[in-house]
């Protein structure tokens, strides 16, 4: 059974760094692209970004460019999405995304999300 | 960016009912299209790709069609656990974009 598992909800302070994970299981990490995608309190969904494990190609979407960073550890099958200095206006809902196209197309599976708080 | 626009944003509904909901591209995106259920508190779940290409396991009564910038997902006879969110995704070109989400409650 292919799974995504994200690390743990976050508090943090403005100005603060931080990387989350998502860790895949039960298919080769390597083979899927993984993107990430944001969702504000009570908003809808946003792409920022996706990674190929295999190779470490990655795309971002203009909106989140530069303003964070994407990564893979294929050692240990896990993705990363870091801040280096964070904003209140960060706090999200942070959902991982597995994609099975070879396009990285859309999203067949997905993690259960992490809570990011940014507040001072 | 492609923009994806849908309609309506909100409506209510009955169970039994035959429900539409729109996906606009802002230019053509052939059948690149894919879309997906949230239930609050929930990550979403993909329905359909390829603009109407059920995802394995997804009830028959979902259906999508249209190409070119306008789509539809249609639910034949709503179901209590149909009650939700629905977001379309474009995946022509990067960077992939989502409308901004159909929600669905009951009447």
């Amino acid at each position: 059974e292919v799974q995504l598992v994200q690390s743990g909800a976050e508090v943090k302070k403005p100005g603060e760094s931080l990387k989350i994970s998502c860790k895949g299981s039960g298919y080769s990490f390597t083979s899927y692209w993984i993107g990430w995608v944001r969702q504000m309190p009570g908003k809808g969904l946003e792409w920022m970004g996706i990674i190929y494990p295999g190779d470490s190609d990655t795309r971002y979407s203009p909106s989140f460019q530069g303003q964070v960073t994407i990564s893979a550890d294929k050692s240990i099958s896990t993705a990363y999405l870091q801040w280096s200095s964070l904003k209140a206006s960060d706090t999200a809902m942070y959902y991982c995304a597995g994609s099975q196209s070879g396009i990285a197309a859309y999203f067949d599976y997905w993690g259960q999300g992490t809570l990011v708080t940014v507040s001072s | 960016a492609i923009r994806m626009t849908q309609s309506p944003s909100s409506f209510s509904a009955s169970t039994g009912d035959r429900v539409t909901i729109t996906c606009r591209a802002s230019q053509g995106i052939s059948s690149y299209l894919a879309w997906y259920q949230q239930k609050p508190g929930k990550a979403p779940k993909l329905l359909i790709y390829a603009a109407s290409t059920l995802q394995s396991g997804v009830p028959s009564r979902f259906s999508g069609s249209g190409s070119g910038t306008d789509f539809t997902l249609t639910i034949s006879c709503l179901q209590s656990e149909d009650f939700a969110t629905y977001y379309c995704q474009q995946y022509y070109s990067y960077p992939r974009t989502f409308g901004p989400g159909t929600k669905v409650d009951i009447k």
